[in-house]
């Protein structure tokens, strides 16, 4: 079955610890993207990745960092965490390359907490 | 810098009827992409429909269909004979050619379909 995997779903953590929230597709998708959503904002870009080894800063990067070593895999990295991280965070991939990388795949999204 | 706005946070409809949702984009790049997304109460995101700026004819996907009017920078999702499962957020986002990942989303339109 073809689908984005998110892990963790649910998370709840405190101030500075650094977690992961891996993000791994079984579709050989060239593209893949994270994305925050929160209440009122919509969905808001944080990285996206056209290809392995090649990553972009969306309109939200600032306290996240990215990695493409596999095409597969496109981990979140929340170096220190802080409360206003608090999101429901989306990962997502394409099997397009230019304007129709927005045919998106979606994982189930990882809601996360920071106290 | 790109801005997608969806000026309806809320609309009702009866089964059965016709809905049109709108959405205008802001853009300068002549090359773009456009979307629309639907994300019901158990929050997965799911993509609907894509419409190219030099597409010639309004893209169509079962129910769905956009009317893209170009001239006017809009690209509104009409469903057709709505569904009690169509009740969901519906978000309509863009890149452009000069940075096909980037996608940026509208704040989203709750669609509420009575009986």
């Amino acid at each position: 079955e073809a689908q984005v995997t998110q892990n963790p779903r649910y998370l709840i953590t405190v101030t500075g610890k650094k977690l992961t929230v891996t993000c791994s597709q079984n579709m050989n998708h060239e593209y893949m993207s994270w994305y925050r959503q929160d209440p009122g904002l919509g969905l808001r870009q944080i990285y996206y990745s056209m290809n392995v080894e090649v990553t972009d800063k969306g309109d939200v990067p600032e306290g996240y960092k990215v990695s493409r070593k596999e095409k597969r895999n496109f981990p979140l990295i929340l170096e220190s965490p802080s409360p206003n991280q608090t999101s429901l965070y989306f990962c997502a991939s394409s099997l397009y390359a230019g304007l129709r990388t927005g045919e998106l795949f979606f994982g189930e999204g990882s809601r996360l907490t920071v106290l | 810098a790109q801005k997608i706005t969806q000026t309806q946070p809320g609309m009702f409809v009866q089964e059965k009827e016709a809905v049109t949702l709108d959405c205008t984009y802001d853009t300068s790049d002549p090359s773009y992409g456009l979307f629309w997304y639907k994300q019901p109460s158990s929050g997965e995101m799911i993509f609907l429909i894509y419409q190219g700026s030099y597409d010639q004819q309004n893209a169509t996907e079962g129910r769905y269909s956009l009317n893209f009017q170009k001239a006017r920078k809009s690209a509104n999702l009409v469903i057709s004979a709505s569904q009690l499962g169509d009740s969901a957020m519906y978000f309509c986002a863009s890149n452009y050619g000069g940075s096909q990942g980037n996608l940026i989303f509208g704040k989203g339109t709750k669609l509420s379909v009575k009986p």
